[in-house]
């Protein structure tokens, strides 16, 4: 099975903060990689896929880049509606696999 | 607009069963794979398994194969997964979620999403 290992865990920052989560995938996954944001008492909501490629309708100021076993999530100038848990996952492996999440908090 | 509504939740014992399904609307449900993934309360997502459009392929995670099995009712634009010989640890929402790309099963993750359905298992 393909271990993803996100960090942090929890991290807090100010309204306007550029903040990045890095995701490590145990094996070579390409670049099968998604972001999920989920919100409290909401469905996940994807992102970012194949690890860079924007959701439509998904602002601008995330982002995702990288390949293979090192991925990083990006959200520049953050905004209180940013406050959620973000997951990584990869989807080019069975069993399919998600990150431990990582709690994003307004300072 | 894609919908995806959940429902079969409840309470069961463990040993029991149940079954849940997912009404899929806004789309060609034959051409897309289809998962579900749950959430143990105040955890992460994990993966239960899934199911390509035909339904002639399923996949399952360690924690519930041999128990939990997906298929699916393309007439019905329906997606089941029924549950046998519950745990304490299935206890989770459930969620069905379609996947962002038509084709074979795990070229895309899930784009759309539903509610969740909430199972319980408890004596």
């Amino acid at each position: 099975d393909i271990q993803l290992t996100q960090s942090p865990s929890s991290l807090s920052a100010s309204v306007g903060d550029t903040v990045t989560i890095t995701c490590q995938a145990s094996h070579d996954i390409s670049k099968s990689l998604s972001w999920y944001q989920q919100k409290p008492g909401k469905a996940p909501n994807l992102l970012i896929y194949d690890a860079s490629n924007l959701e439509t309708g998904v602002p601008s100021r995330f982002s995702g880049s990288g390949s293979e076993t090192h991925f990083s999530f990006t959200i520049s100038n953050l905004q209180p509606e940013d406050v959620a848990t973000y997951y990584c996952h990869q989807y080019d492996n069975l069993p399919i696999t998600f990150g431990q999440g990582t709690r994003l908090e307004i300072k | 607009e894609v919908q995806l509504l959940e429902s079969g939740g409840g309470l069961q014992q463990p040993g029991g069963s149940l079954r849940l399904s997912c009404v899929a609307s806004g789309f060609t449900f034959n051409t897309y794979a289809m998962n579900w993934v749950r959430q143990a309360p105040g955890k992460g997502l994990e993966w239960v398994g899934g199911i390509s459009g035909s339904g002639g392929s399923t996949y399952y995670a360690d924690s519930v194969k041999g128990r939990f099995t997906i298929s699916r009712d393309n007439s019905k634009d329906t997606l089941y997964l029924q549950m046998n010989n519950l745990r304490a640890e299935d206890t989770a929402l459930y969620y069905c979620a379609k996947d962002q790309r038509s084709g074979w099963y795990g070229n895309s993750p899930p784009l759309h999403w539903g509610q969740g359905t909430l199972v319980t298992v408890s004596s």
